[in-house]
């Protein structure tokens, strides 16, 4: 059975910095793309990184693209999020995803003072 | 950005009837090397997002046939017969054949 579990949310001061980890099984890790998408209180779902199987290449919204990185550790059978410069407008609900087909339960993200 | 417009944004619907839901992308979701990729999603309240159906018209595994899936290039639509219970929540579209990836703006199945 696919698991996907995130941690490393929590409230954070605007400008700052968090970095989000999702922990998978049940699968092979290192041979899928793995994916976060956020979801903002209430609205709809957003793309905002990708990266290949082997961490080789990564992909990015403009919203997002040189304050977050995505990250993997084959290994671990971890993926990370780095978010640097973190705005009011990254408050969210982020889930990891394995391809898009299985989803965590996601792990909130509070940008606020 | 391929821009998904998704319609209607609420449908109301009976239990046992049927919802169509549209997605129209503003350019064909035709990938270079022949495959389509959209993909349809079901968030049931306070759950995280669920695939039905990838690559326009496959089933997810586990996913019942009462959920269907159909188009070509710009225009696609989910259909769901015999509405149950647990069909409720926000239904989204997704692109993937185009960076950046986008999502269609969700539609609400509720009950009439």
């Amino acid at each position: 059975e696919v698991q996907l579990v995130e941690s490393g949310g929590g409230l954070v001061q605007p400008g700052r910095s968090l970095k989000l980890s999702c922990v998978a099984s049940g699968f092979t890790f290192n041979n899928y793309w793995m994916t976060w998408i956020r979801q903002a209180p209430g609205k709809g779902l957003e793309w905002v990184a990708s990266i290949t199987n082997t961490g080789g290449s990564t992909y990015y919204p403009d919203s997002v693209k040189g304050r977050f990185t995505i990250s993997r550790d084959n290994a671990k059978s971890t993926l990370y999020l780095q978010m640097n410069s973190l705005r009011s407008e990254d408050t969210a609900t982020y889930y990891c995803t394995l391809k898009f087909d299985y989803w965590g339960q996601g792990v909130m993200v509070t940008v606020s003072s | 950005d391929v821009v998904m417009t998704q319609t209607p944004v609420s449908l109301p619907v009976s239990l046992g009837g049927q919802a169509s839901i549209s997605c129209r992308s503003s350019q064909s979701l035709v990938h270079s090397n022949g495959n389509t990729y959209l993909h349809w999603y079901l968030q049931k309240p306070g759950q995280s997002p669920q695939l039905l159906i990838y690559r326009v018209s496959n089933r997810f595994s586990g996913v019942p046939d009462r959920f269907s899936g159909s188009g070509s290039g710009t225009d696609f639509t989910l259909k769901i017969s015999r509405v149950e219970p647990e069909d409720l929540g926000d239904y989204y579209c997704l692109q993937s054949t185009h960076f950046p990836y986008t999502f269609g703006a969700g539609t609400k199945l509720e009950l009439k």
